[in-house]
This record gives structure tokens, sequence and C-alpha cells, in this order.
């Protein structure tokens, strides 16, 4: 069983300019989590979708955006880039529930 | 607001001795608590999760402890080896698909 994929693998992208990332979640999950990590703040939760509806949120401006396609496939969407933004972006599955994750290996975006 | 807090932030044990990493956390309705493993390059993986109902699970080398009074719990990995050697995170579900993880844990293994 394939894990989960998080393409693209590295990004570098300037200031101002706005990112789009995708996550292919393991096969029969439906729950898609993202997460952002950084050295100084850890593993911070940015939103969560379920069968294309986003069912929770975490504290990320509105620049920060996902949805999820009907294939359980999700994208976020980071616009009007920061150097802030600079960070591993992390992308889990899980079954519905959102309890046991199961991580890819990230997008490292450096913001220029 | 909801956290989870973790020590020590740094770890360093000799190859064979044993290593505890605490994790406190703020929401007493959280019922969920596991722990992940993440090594250079990779994201976290799940190496061992704990339910409000049970105090104690272990697994081969790997145990969790938890005080649901007290609002913390614990992983203790015995007979430590080198190839444990990563960044260990606690987290906890706070409420429905929202897990707040602690800061991690970097532990050496020293041969």
């Amino acid at each position: 069983k394939a894990g989960v994929t998080q393409t693209p693998r590295y990004l570098i992208k300037t200031r101002g300019q706005q990112v789009t990332l995708s996550c292919s979640p393991i096969s029969g999950h439906r729950s898609v989590s993202w997460y952002q990590q950084t050295p100084g703040q850890g593993l911070q939760f940015l939103f969560e979708y379920f069968s294309e509806t986003q069912r929770n949120k975490g504290n990320f401006p509105g620049r920060f955006s996902g949805r999820q396609f009907s294939n359980s496939r999700s994208e976020m969407n980071v616009s009007t880039l920061e150097l802030g933004d600079s960070a591993l972006y992390l992308c889990a599955s899980s079954f519905t529930d959102g309890e046991k994750l199961f991580f890819g290996s990230g997008t490292q975006l450096s913001v220029l | 607001g909801e956290n989870v807090e973790q020590h020590p932030s740094t770890l360093s044990v000799q190859e064979g001795d044993s290593a505890v990493i605490k994790c406190t956390y703020s929401d007493s309705a959280s019922n969920y608590f596991p722990w992940y493993k993440q090594e250079l390059g990779k994201g976290p993986q799940l190496i061992i999760d704990i339910r409000s109902n049970v105090g104690e699970k272990k697994d081969q080398r790997i145990a969790v402890t938890l005080n649901k009074t007290a609002k913390h719990f614990s992983l203790h990995i015995t007979e430590t080896q080198p190839e444990d050697s990563a960044v260990y995170f606690c987290a906890a579900l706070f409420r429905v698909n929202d897990m707040r993880f602690g800061a991690g844990t970097r532990l050496t293994v020293k041969p």
C-alpha cells in the first residue's frame, strides 16, 4: 500500500508569490490534515479536510487555504508569500477520525 | 489555549541506557495520546499511542504511561540503540480531527 505522497519535495519562491502544494493520501483514507513545521514553532496545525469539507482550522491567516477533491487528494495554497512562511509543510492522512495520522515526507518551502 | 508541553528538548544517552520523555496537556477532555518519531528528511511516524482509559501500554522496548488526573504522559525507551536517534513528538487529540503536538525532543544515542 503506497504511503502519503506530497509534491513537490522542494520549492523556492520569492516574497509576494503564491504557491500550491499537493497531497495524495493513503488509499481509503478520507481525512487529510496539514501541518507547518519550523525549528522554532514545531508542528503547527493548519487545517483538516474530510469528504471535501474543512472540518477544522488552526490559527493561521487567511493567506493559507486548502481544498480536498472527491478522490481525497488535497491541495493547500499560500498566497502573498512572506519570509516567515519558509517551513516544511506536512500532510497527514487518516481513515476517518484523525487519530492515527500517517505523514508524508513534506514539502520544504523556502521564501526568498 | 490548548497546548502540549514536552520536556526535555534534547536528550543524550549512552547505548543500552533508558530514555524518558515527558509531556503535559491542557485539555482534560483529550482522550487520545500518540507518540511520533521523525528521522532526518522524513515525516513523523507513529510509534505508539494510548487512550485515556488505559494507564500504560508497551510495545517491545517502547512504553507509554498516562496519568489522566495530572494530565501528563511519558514515553519510555529501554535498551536504547543508535537507530533510536531521532526527534520524538508527543501529541494530544484536543477535539475531533485537531491533533496538537509538543515541540519535540531530539534524542541522541551514543554508541
